[in-house]
């Protein structure tokens, strides 16, 4: 398998604008997780899915904020619209149980100017 | 809200030394305690985890131990090697909030 996988690996956009953050999980994994990091607050998790159902989205700072699971193999996080304060690096994240190995992706660097 | 402190924030060995980072956690709840390690560019990457009814696990030279009358986990490292160079993470499963909270990260420098 290919890992988990992750695009754009990196975004430039200016404030206002929406912006998409896709994810493809590891096949056979149940589970999906969506995590912010910067150096103010460290890896924060923000979102997870349990067979395409999210689960617990408290992490979801914003309404700005919106993560769909459509199927097994595709997820997107949304921000609408985005802000300078937006800017981190985003993760995805896919496992077989909650309680187990999660496998990261190379994270979407996002910077909102 | 439930949190994990991580201590220290960075820490230097001489290549061939122990390493030893501390996690606390508040949620008496918390049951699974995975670590991981984040080279630059990269996502984290599991490198050991622990369960909550087990004290202690290794795994080569990286070791867990977990005491849960203290809340607290510790991580060690021994023989350190300059490619152990990185940001280590942990982590707590709250069984009661269903939700991973993560520590600050440890920055480890081994100095060859």
């Amino acid at each position: 398998d290919a890992g988990v996988i992750q695009s754009p690996r990196h975004e430039v956009t200016e404030m206002g604008q929406e912006v998409t953050l896709r994810c493809k999980p590891i096949s056979g994994h149940d589970y999906l997780f969506w995590y912010r990091q910067t150096m103010m607050r460290g890896l924060e998790l923000l979102i997870y899915f349990n067979n395409n159902v999210p689960i617990d989205d408290s992490g979801m700072p914003e309404d700005r904020f919106s993560a769909k699971m459509p199927n097994a193999s595709f997820s997107t996080l949304k921000i609408q619209p985005s802000e300078p304060r937006d800017s981190a690096v985003y993760f995805c994240a896919s496992s077989q149980k909650v309680t187990g190995e999660q496998y990261f992706g190379p994270g979407t660097r996002l910077t909102v100017t | 809200g439930e949190n994990v402190e991580q201590h220290p924030s960075t820490l230097s060995v001489q290549e061939g030394d122990s390493a030893v980072i501390k996690c606390t956690y508040s949620d008496s709840a918390s049951n699974y305690f995975p670590w991981y390690k984040q080279e630059l560019g990269k996502g984290p990457q599991l490198i050991i985890d622990i369960r909550s009814n087990v004290g202690e696990k290794k795994d080569q030279r990286i070791a867990v131990t977990l005491n849960k009358t203290a809340k607290h986990f510790s991580l060690h490292i021994t023989e350190t090697q300059p490619e152990d160079s990185a940001v280590y993470f942990c982590a707590a499963w709250g069984e009661g909030t269903y939700k991973y909270i993560f520590g600050t990260g440890t920055r480890l420098k081994v100095l060859a």
